[in-house]
């Protein structure tokens, strides 16, 4: 399977900042790759699909102004929370899938907390 | 778009005990059913998966069946562990590599 990097594991900060988040496809290049929200004791909805050397594919309802997404590499993707509201406080979990093409493996994902 | 149900929403056994959980899906053109399981706080981890292909797959304790006329697919732990307790989710694929997720069945299992 791939192997995946997130970073960082948990980061707070004030409202109205931006935070950035890493997510490294370690072991294989990924032309795609998926970031997930989850909040507590709910299950992973999809944000969007990050394209490598293209624009992100954003789920119907979430900003693409606000959380952006750049896929400059094949191994690298960031996903930026800009001007961070408490309620954007949450599990964000980034997915790279498997040479296969549908096994889905997971960063360790960022608990992201607004203050 | 493809939409996955997941039930039960909680589910408690006592250790020895089979747990048994199910999820239908919408999406006739889906052809890749996985199950994760979560510990809190931490990535979900791929336990055990199916293809359409398949009716049945099996791993040690765990088992996955699918009836694609019927569109849901069944998880099933036998044996259950304290360790075994955790939250688990269905889910299905759709367009390129996308997962939709089931809404997650917490499994507690009691020694």
């Amino acid at each position: 399977g791939a192997v995946v990097s997130q970073h960082p594991s948990w980061v707070i900060c004030k409202s109205g900042t931006s935070v950035k988040i890493e997510c490294r496809s370690l072991d294989f290049q990924a032309t795609t790759m998926f970031w997930y929200r989850q909040f507590p004791k709910q299950s992973l909805m999809l944000m969007a699909t990050s394209n490598e050397g293209s624009k992100a594919t954003y789920e119907q309802g979430v900003e693409k102004d606000k959380f952006l997404i750049n896929h400059a590499s094949l191994t690298l993707s960031t996903l930026t929370v800009t001007s961070a509201h408490p309620e954007d406080s949450s599990f964000y979990i980034c997915s790279v899938t498997g040479q296969m093409n549908t096994e889905a493996f997971f960063g360790q994902g960022t608990r992201l907390t607004v203050v | 778009g493809e939409n996955v149900e997941q039930h039960p929403s909680t589910l408690s056994v006592q250790e020895g005990d089979s747990a048994v959980i199910k999820c239908t899906y919408s999406d006739s053109a889906s052809n890749y059913f996985p199950w994760y399981k979560q510990e809190l706080g931490k990535r979900p981890q791929l336990i055990i998966d199916i293809r359409s292909n398949v009716g049945e797959k099996k791993d040690q304790r765990i088992a996955v069946t699918l009836n694609k006329t019927a569109k849901h697919f069944s998880l099933h732990i036998t044996e259950t562990q304290p360790e075994d307790s955790a939250v688990y989710f269905c889910a299905a694929n759709t367009g390129f590599q996308k997962l939709v997720f089931g809404t997650g069945t917490r499994l507690l299992v009691s020694p």
